[in-house]
């Protein structure tokens, strides 16, 4: 299997852009997760999805902020307008069902730099 | 609220020394608890997992980490370091309720020659 794939890996925008952010997890997984890591706040939970419905989103930041997760293989992170203060690394992860003991199996991120 | 303190945020051993990494937790039950590496630039990968069973945990790369609820403790071992094994370490808890992942603020460990 190839892993969490995550798109793009380098993202660098202007204030004001709108940035998209993709994730494909792992085949046959239930549960997807976005999280930001930031040197300032380490790594933070934004949303997760459970058989592609959100179930929290207790961890995003503003209205700036919307995830979608339009079927099992591919979800999206968004923000409208961007901020320089968004700038960090994302990662998606995902299990094969959500629950205290399932393994989060992590992507290579996306760095986004927001100038 | 379960949470993780990571007592370290830097830890520098020589190659072929012992590493230690020090998690504390606290919840009010028996935790979820795993360790995660990151190498620069790249993502996060499990190293190992307690779930309530066996209290010492073999995980990849020789490395383990032992439970003991009476020092509320999950550290993180390996006999010997070896140069790529430099990276940021993260011990991490699972909510009981959701299954969420709760980080510590995560260790760098150096390896020198």
């Amino acid at each position: 299997d190839a892993g969490v794939i995550q798109s793009p890996r380098h993202e660098v925008t202007e204030m004001g852009q709108e940035v998209t952010l993709r994730c494909k997890p792992i085949s046959g997984h239930n549960s997807l997760f976005w999280y930001r890591q930031t040197m300032m706040r380490g790594l933070e939970l934004l949303i997760y999805f459970n058989n592609n419905v959100p179930i929290d989103d207790s961890g995003m930041p503003e209205d700036r902020f919307s995830a979608k997760m339009p079927n099992a293989s591919f979800s999206t992170l968004k923000i409208q307008p961007s901020e320089p203060r968004d700038s960090a690394v994302y990662f998606c992860a995902s299990s094969l069902q959500s629950g205290t003991q399932e393994t989060q199996y992590f992507g290579p991120g996306t760095r986004l730099l927001v100038l | 609220a379960q949470s993780v303190t990571q007592l370290d945020s830097h830890v520098s051993v020589s190659e072929g020394t012992p590493v230690l990494l020090r998690c504390n937790y606290s919840s009010s039950y028996s935790p979820s608890l795993f360790w995660y590496v990151q190498h620069p630039n790249k993502g996060l990968q499990l190293l190992l997992k307690y779930t309530s069973a066996a209290t010492l945990v073999k995980g990849i790369n020789g490395f383990e980490a032992e439970f003991k609820k009476s020092e509320t403790s999950f550290h993180l071992t390996k006999p010997s370091a070896h140069m790529s094994d430099a990276a940021e370490y993260f011990c991490v808890v699972s909510d009981r309720y959701t299954g969420k992942l709760i980080f510590g603020q995560g260790t760098t460990l150096q390896v020198k020659p």
